[in-house]
């Protein structure tokens, strides 16, 4: 499986964006970018993915460098329920296999 | 619309001893995966069933199986407990086992061994 490397953790201000970088230099042309967050005491929860395209959603958006071997999630007013660890994830072509890291853990300061 | 339902939240054992976790996933989801998650270890990918046929399998011992029914629904079954067999078991949904779709998780089983 492709491999994604990310900070290990992040601090933020209440209302102020975040920016979480993920780098994945081996990612095959067929991976698609996934980014899950899990809160305390919950399952991971899905948030976004794409594939070579920036993409927007109610929670976050995803940028993705032109060589697609990183990639950018940005929460763009954080709040405390943001705090999480957000794991960024290659997943690939074949079944639901979803291999996590040791995620960014953010910590939202008010 | 109702989440993934997995049952028991909590869960005591004891060495040697076999445990049955449930899962139900979402409605109109066919995909279901399990997972591991410790402090040590982080979340780690147990197996996949979809349409009642097991697709993909991690790097876990035989002990660790499971089965999907025609609803769905999913169990996983871990034989002769140890002690390392202490962690969250989190369960997960999807449509299908498309590579662009979402998955959906459970709160997961909390399973204790003494």
């Amino acid at each position: 499986d492709a491999k994604t490397t990310q900070p290990n953790s992040m601090e933020s201000n209440e209302e102020e964006p975040v920016h979480l970088p993920c780098n994945h230099s081996t990612i095959s042309g067929t991976d698609y970018i996934h980014w899950y967050r899990q809160l305390p005491s919950q399952g991971p929860e899905y948030v976004i993915h794409g594939l070579t395209s920036n993409v927007n959603n109610r929670m976050a958006s995803l940028a993705i460098a032109e060589d697609r071997k990183s990639s950018t999630l940005i929460l763009h007013r954080a709040t405390l329920r943001d705090a999480a660890v957000y794991y960024c994830i290659l997943k690939a072509a074949a079944g639901n296999k979803l291999t996590f890291g040791g995620g960014t853990r953010v910590l939202v300061k008010p | 619309k109702a989440g993934v339902t997995q049952t028991p939240r909590y869960l005591i054992k004891t060495r040697g001893q076999q445990v049955t976790l449930s899962c139900s996933p979402i409605s109109g989801h066919r995909s279901v995966s399990w997972y591991q998650q410790t402090p040590g270890q982080g979340l780690q990918f147990l197996f996949e069933y979809f349409s009642e046929t097991q697709r993909n399998k991690g790097n876990f011992p035989g002990r660790f199986s499971g089965r999907q029914f025609s609803n769905s629904r999913s169990e996983m079954n871990v034989s002769t407990l140890e002690l390392g067999d202490s962690a969250l078991y989190l369960c997960a949904s999807s449509l299908d086992s498309a590579y662009n779709q979402p998955q959906h998780f459970g709160d997961g089983t909390r399973l204790s061994i003494l």
